[in-house]
């Protein structure tokens, strides 16, 4: 699996645009990124995924430059409510998911 | 449509006892998955299932954990005897299949407590 570094955390505010990047030099070939979300006492859950350029859902968008060795996932307009940890994975379509730190994204009013 | 469940929600339970956790996985999803966050840690992969069978324990940490997933609906995780470093949160996942793999469907977790 890739090794994937993204900032601890983050700050905004609310209706400003949240831009988290995860560096992933080592990408293999096959690999794939996705996104997952974590609120307090909650479990994970997946946001986006996408292998190249740029994927679009009604979450989010994520942007991968040609080289893929780095990638951003963009929340548009944030809220209260976007309050979380934001984990990026890298990997061949694998069934473990391997989690790292992920970014703490605090929004204020 | 309901989600993944995990019973119970927070368990507190001396050193030496025995915790049975249970999940239930979204109807029709073949694939769970067992995953645990102890404390200051990240969380980490303990084992899958596909149906009834186990297709990789490599994640689990030793011999006291034990995992079944009977008839392949629901799924237990048992661990015995507890010591305090089996603390944390266990969350349960499933999958419908293999394809978009990634798309796990995470439970709220069970925290638990050894002490």
């Amino acid at each position: 699996l890739a090794k994937t570094t993204q900032p601890i955390s983050m700050d905004s505010y609310e209706g400003q645009e949240v831009n988290i990047t995860c560096s992933h030099n080592n990408i293999a070939t096959n690999d794939y990124i996705t996104w997952y979300q974590q609120f307090p006492s909650q479990g994970p859950r997946f946001i986006i995924q996408g292998y190249k350029t740029k994927v679009t859902n009604e979450v989010a968008s994520l942007f991968i430059p040609a080289d893929r060795k780095s990638s951003t996932l963009s929340l548009p307009r944030v809220s209260l409510s976007d309050t979380a940890v934001y984990y990026c994975l890298v990997g061949e379509n694998d069934y473990k998911l391997s989690f790292g730190a992920g970014t703490t994204v605090t929004v204020r009013a | 449509e309901a989600g993944v469940t995990q019973f119970p929600s927070h368990s507190v339970i001396e050193k030496g006892q025995t915790v049975t956790l249970r999940c239930d996985p979204i109807s029709g999803h073949d694939n769970l998955y067992w995953y645990r966050r102890v404390m200051g840690k990240e969380i980490k992969f303990l084992l899958h299932f596909v149906k009834e069978s186990k297709q990789d324990e490599s994640g689990m940490p030793n011999n006291r954990f034990l995992a079944e997933r009977t008839g392949g609906t629901y799924s237990t995780l048992k661990v015995q005897p507890a010591e305090l470093e089996d603390s944390g949160v266990y969350f349960c996942a499933s999958s419908f299949g293999l394809a978009g793999v990634y798309e796990q469907y995470f439970g709220p977790g069970t925290r638990l407590t050894v002490t």
